[in-house]
This record gives C-alpha cells, structure tokens and sequence, in this order.
C-alpha cells in the first residue's frame, strides 16, 4: 500500500516563529489532507489539497502532486497550535485515508 | 447542524464483554467510516460503507463488524472486547468514497481490561 511519511516527528517552537511540517507519499493521490489533533483528541480539518496552494489565516499548504509531497506552513504560531498534525492521503487503491505518523508540535509562551 | 457525532464519548469493558459504538451524521454524506487510532500513532481503517445496504472491510478488520442502518448511522461492534482493542474510534464522513474530502467524529475512548 501507498506510504506516508511525515518529519520532523517532533518540532518545539517559541511563540511568534514559523515553521514548515512535510509529507511524502509513495504513489499518485486522489486526496491529501492535512489535520490538527489538538490535546483534547479531536481531529481538526486543515486542508483539503490532493495539488496546488491553499492559505487559511496563519496557515497554508502546498502539494506538489507530480514530486509527491506537500507542505504546511505555520506562521506566527501560537500555544493554541500546539497538538499533533497529521497528513492522510486517499489512492487510487479504495477509499481509506492512509495516515502518516504526524509531526507533534509544542509551542512554548 | 452537529456534523458527525458518536456515543459514548469513554467506556471501559472487560475482557469478552460486547458493545455497539455508535456514529450517525447530518451532513447527507454517502460514505461513513470507522478508524481506530493507537497511542502515538496515526488513524487506521476498520471498516467503511460507501453508501446506505454496503460494507467493506478496511486495513484492521478483525474482531469487529459494522451495520450501515441508514443513510445517516454506521455502528461498530466488538462481539468479544480483547485489551488489543484498547485505542481511541473515530467515525468519519465524506460525500462519496475515493477522493472526497473525509470529516471525523469527536473519538471513541474504549479501555479493555
């Protein structure tokens, strides 16, 4: 089955930075999504983005289908965006979503 | 308008005892699902109906079985709970099945002892 690997697995940062999470994928996509696990364990919707760029707020994603990767992007991050962010893609193959290990994040006041 | 709910929100069962965790949603999607989710680790498929009467099984199928009762409810059942089956269950929903954008229930918090 397709392979989904996320990095860094753990990110720390200081309030106010950027930072830039990253999902490979080992075959063609129909769907990618990013999400956001906060500490309570509900599963957020980020993005919908099997290709192109999206912006929503401090936050925006790019995947590049062809090179099978994507990209989120935190801007002037906050406590609140603290948790765990997964992205899940959906193949050709059937309709599960396929997650990766997800990248947890802290950030600190 | 409450999107995708599930009952209970925590249970704790004995080793053998049987329960129905429960999804339904309002948001006329044709395609429901049921992940678990382990410590520490990313959701996998159990089970999902691409429409109302259809069942597939998923990466994880064993020990479980799943009704579609309706368009709007999609129950998870374990016949015989095992502490394997300890782990978080989320219900999702996408319009239809390959390449639609899938939402998730609020999780499941099952502790087999």
């Amino acid at each position: 089955g397709i392979q989904v690997e996320q990095s860094p697995p753990d990110l720390i940062l200081q309030e106010g930075a950027n930072s830039t999470l990253r999902c490979n994928f080992s075959d063609s996509v129909n769907n990618l999504q990013w999400f956001h696990q906060n500490p309570w364990g509900q599963l957020i919707n980020l993005f919908y983005i099997p290709s192109g760029t999206k912006q929503n707020g401090r936050l925006s994603a790019t995947t590049v289908a062809t090179e099978r990767y994507s990209l989120l992007y935190i801007s002037s991050s906050q406590t609140t965006d603290s948790g765990v962010y997964f992205c899940a893609v959906d193949n050709n193959a059937g309709n599960m979503l396929t997650f990766g290990g997800g990248t947890r994040l802290m950030v600190k006041p | 308008n409450a999107g995708v709910t599930q009952t209970p929100k925590f249970q704790v069962l004995k080793t053998g005892q049987s329960m129905t965790l429960q999804c339904a949603q309002d948001m006329n999607h044709n395609s429901m699902y049921w992940y678990r989710q382990d410590p520490g680790m990313g959701l996998r498929l159990i089970y999902y109906s691409a429409s109302e009467g259809t069942t597939d099984k998923g990466e994880v199928p064993n020990g479980y079985n799943v009704s579609r009762l309706n368009k709007r409810e999609f129950s998870l059942r374990l016949e015989s709970a095992a502490p394997s089956q300890t782990s978080v269950y989320f219900c999702a929903t996408a319009t239809s099945g390959r390449g639609n954008e899938q939402f998730f229930g609020p999780g499941t918090r099952l502790t087999v002892l």
